[in-house]
């Protein structure tokens, strides 16, 4: 089966710098997807990931390791408004999102 | 409007009942998706439409469905609610419906309870 695996909850600090994991196990490879969901609001894109490498953008940097089938987020210089849950997704062969269950990031001050 | 709009906003639905959850996007996408998002999960998506005219199942399209008789409306329909549907519905939609980037852009969702 097709499985995205992302902690469930980490706690980071203000102005500090904290990494989100995400595993995949897919049917084919069609490029990773990094998305933000503040509470009782819909996902926002931050970042797409088709080739190895990192991808940087502002504060956030994704990375993808298409061999290990991993990826992080990056953030840098959390503020309070980071507070959100990332979502990680790939697409499969059939070009299907297949989402994970999101890591819900708490920053305190 | 801009974007991805739904309509109702929230909804408390008598089992049984027949329900349209509504989504219209601007941005002339071919492509649309309804998804479920439940606590602990991740987003299932239920139906899509690579472009006006067709349609396809997701991963939990039963007790679902859904029509794209034009580019901008794509409403889902549950035909009976049960309790087990009650969960936030997000609708999305991509412009190339698979190729390239295909960034998928979300409304802002739908809270359905079916007591």
């Amino acid at each position: 089966g097709q499985n995205i695996d992302q902690p469930t909850e980490m706690t980071a600090t203000e102005g500090a710098i904290v990494q989100i994991n995400c595993t995949y196990q897919t049917s084919g490879f069609n490029g990773l997807f990094w998305y933000q969901q503040h509470a009782g609001e819909a996902p926002t894109f931050l970042s797409y990931n088709v080739l190895d490498g990192l991808e940087e953008k502002g504060r956030f940097s994704s990375f993808l390791s298409r061999s290990k089938g991993y990826s992080y987020l990056l953030l840098k210089e959390l503020q309070m408004k980071d507070s959100a849950s990332y979502l990680c997704a790939v697409r499969d062969g059939n070009y299907q999102l297949i989402w994970g269950a999101g890591t819900k990031l708490i920053i305190k001050p | 409007i801009a974007g991805i709009t739904q309509a109702p906003t929230s909804q408390i639905l008598a089992a049984g009942r027949r329900m349209t959850l509504r989504c219209t996007q601007d941005m002339r996408h071919n492509a649309m998706y309804w998804y479920r998002q439940d606590l602990g999960l991740g987003l299932r998506l239920i139906h899509y439409s690579n472009t006006a005219g067709t349609t396809g199942k997701g991963e939990v399209p039963d007790g679902y469905s859904v029509s794209r008789a034009n580019t901008d409306d794509f409403p889902l329909t549950l035909a009976s609610a049960v309790p087990s549907q009650t969960s936030v519905y997000f609708c999305a939609s991509s412009d190339s419906g698979g190729s390239g980037t295909d960034t998928q852009y979300f409304g802002p969702g739908t809270r359905l309870t079916v007591l």
